[in-house]
């Protein structure tokens, strides 16, 4: 079972990067796929990217909104996925989740989540 | 893009009365691709159901999803104290995995 843990967030100027990382304790962390979903102030949940495992052949995608801004990547050796956010924003202030992504009856979606970094782009 | 539109959007209950959420999608989603999780104040969301019928690991028979194309419904069947929550539906039938906005599920 994986038990993920955030970090990486904080106040950040508009047009500024972060890096978030997202740690599995899970023992087959090379095998799964992963994702983020933010979640902006009392609003609900967006997708925004996701990373299949390299067996599945590291495919990545990304959501309309952060594509060519967001790079999501993976350490399978340190059991790591990250998120590094470029030219923020300040509509990309949310509360960032990592998620493990479980067989979802033939599909895949999030079935572990972690307990999200919060990122703020404010002047 | 499949878009999700969730109702209503807030559903005033009494413990032990039955609820009854809805999900509707933009276009059809193949494989009944769609997942509902649940979320409370300040917690991560959980997965409830997948698959638009399936109960993910330790969730309580009290819960149930169907539906099929583009109409999928969660249903509690007797509310406890600790569901009321807000809900989501999601697709997972291709990119972008979209969200529904969420129905609130408050206590009358």
């Amino acid at each position: 079972e994986a038990q993920l843990v955030e970090s990486g967030g904080g106040l950040v100027k508009p047009g500024g990067s972060l890096r978030l990382s997202c740690v599995d304790s899970g023992v087959t962390f090379n095998r799964a796929w992963m994702s983020w979903v933010r979640q902006a102030p009392g609003k609900g949940l967006e997708w925004i990217a996701r990373i299949k495992s390299k067996i599945d052949g590291g495919t990545i995608e990304y959501a309309a909104p952060v594509k060519g801004r967001f790079t999501i990547s993976r350490d399978d050796s340190e059991n790591k996925v990250y998120l590094q956010m470029n030219s923020l924003k300040i509509e990309d202030t949310a509360l960032y989740y990592c998620t493990s992504e479980i067989n979802c009856g033939g599909g895949s979606c999030p079935g572990y989540w972690g307990q999200g970094t919060l990122v703020t782009v404010s002047s | 893009e499949i878009l999700l539109t969730q109702s209503p959007g807030t559903l005033s209950l009494s413990p032990g009365e039955r609820a009854t959420l809805s999900c509707r999608a933009s276009q059809s989603v193949s494989s009944s691709y769609v997942a509902w999780y649940q979320q409370k104040p300040g917690q991560a969301p959980r997965l409830l159901i997948y698959g638009a019928s399936s109960r993910a690991t330790g969730i309580p028979d009290r819960f149930s999803g169907s539906g099929s194309g583009t109409d999928f419904t969660l249903t509690i069947s007797r509310l406890e104290p600790e569901d009321f929550a807000v809900y989501y539906c999601q697709q997972y039938t291709g990119s972008p995995f979209t969200f529904g906005p969420g129905t609130k599920v408050d206590i009358k």
